[in-house]
């Protein structure tokens, strides 16, 4: 059982909008920054989001991330083939002595 | 542009000790701190600790009795022992990269090493 909270799935047709959430608590995502990887299978994981809504150089402006409270969401715009893939997010807990916990991930399928 | 390369067994015996090692290049390793990231069968990415240039690590509270990592900045290399595995263990392990400043993710990671627990 993941200390991050995601759909399992989601899905939508090319050109679509997809948004996937994730649900902490005041310990993690409420006290720090959320991070979202996409990560395709036998490859490395790929950071997508960092500080909760910034990309890093090469992730394209139709990937977006935000974070409210106790929750942040990754939105992914204009869904393409290649977008098929697993996206997790992650963050600082800092309960007991601090760990980086994981979301169980989500698949997202494009239709 | 630092860059991870993974090396160790991909097979280990139950009640064995499990050794992994990244080389880090192409970067300076007090800039960032290193980590080690697993992946179990079908199931999600887990942390399993991290270590400063310093030698301060963090450990997964549910690994920590089993876990040492370990730097070694001469070589620029950074290690995961992992003792006493069980099939449970099984799973690909990534290293992994981060700026030691507050609001960087991992990045970059390591090409990732699938290790098997079996006899």
């Amino acid at each position: 059982q993941s200390v991050l909270t995601q759909p399992p799935s989601a899905s939508g047709t090319p050109g679509q909008r997809v948004t996937i959430s994730c649900s902490g608590s005041s310990s993690n995502i409420g006290s720090n920054s959320v991070y979202w990887y996409q990560h395709l299978p036998g490859t490395a994981p790929k950071l997508l989001i960092y500080r909760n809504n910034q990309r890093p150089s090469g992730v394209p402006d139709r990937i977006s991330g935000s974070k409210s409270g106790t929750s942040a969401s990754l939105a992914i715009s204009g869904l393409r083939s290649e977008d098929e893939a697993d996206y997790y997010c992650a963050v600082w807990d800092d309960s007991l002595s601090g760990s980086w916990v994981f979301g169980g991930g989500t698949k997202v399928t494009v239709l | 542009q630092v860059q991870l390369q993974q090396s160790g067994p991909g097979l280990v015996k139950p009640s064995e000790t499990l050794s992994l090692t990244c080389t880090v290049s192409g970067g300076s390793i007090n800039s960032y701190y290193w980590a080690w990231i697993r992946q179990p069968p079908g199931r999600g990415l887990e942390w399993i600790g991290h270590i400063y240039d310093s030698g301060i690590t963090y450990y997964n509270s549910s690994l920590k009795s089993r876990v040492t990592i370990s730097v070694d900045t001469s070589k620029k290399q950074f290690s995961l022992r992992l003792r006493s595995v069980t099939a449970a263990d099984t799973a690909v392990y990534y290293c992994a990269a981060k700026v030691v400043t507050v609001g960087y993710g991992f990045d970059p990671w390591g090409q990732g090493s699938l290790v098997t627990v079996s006899s």
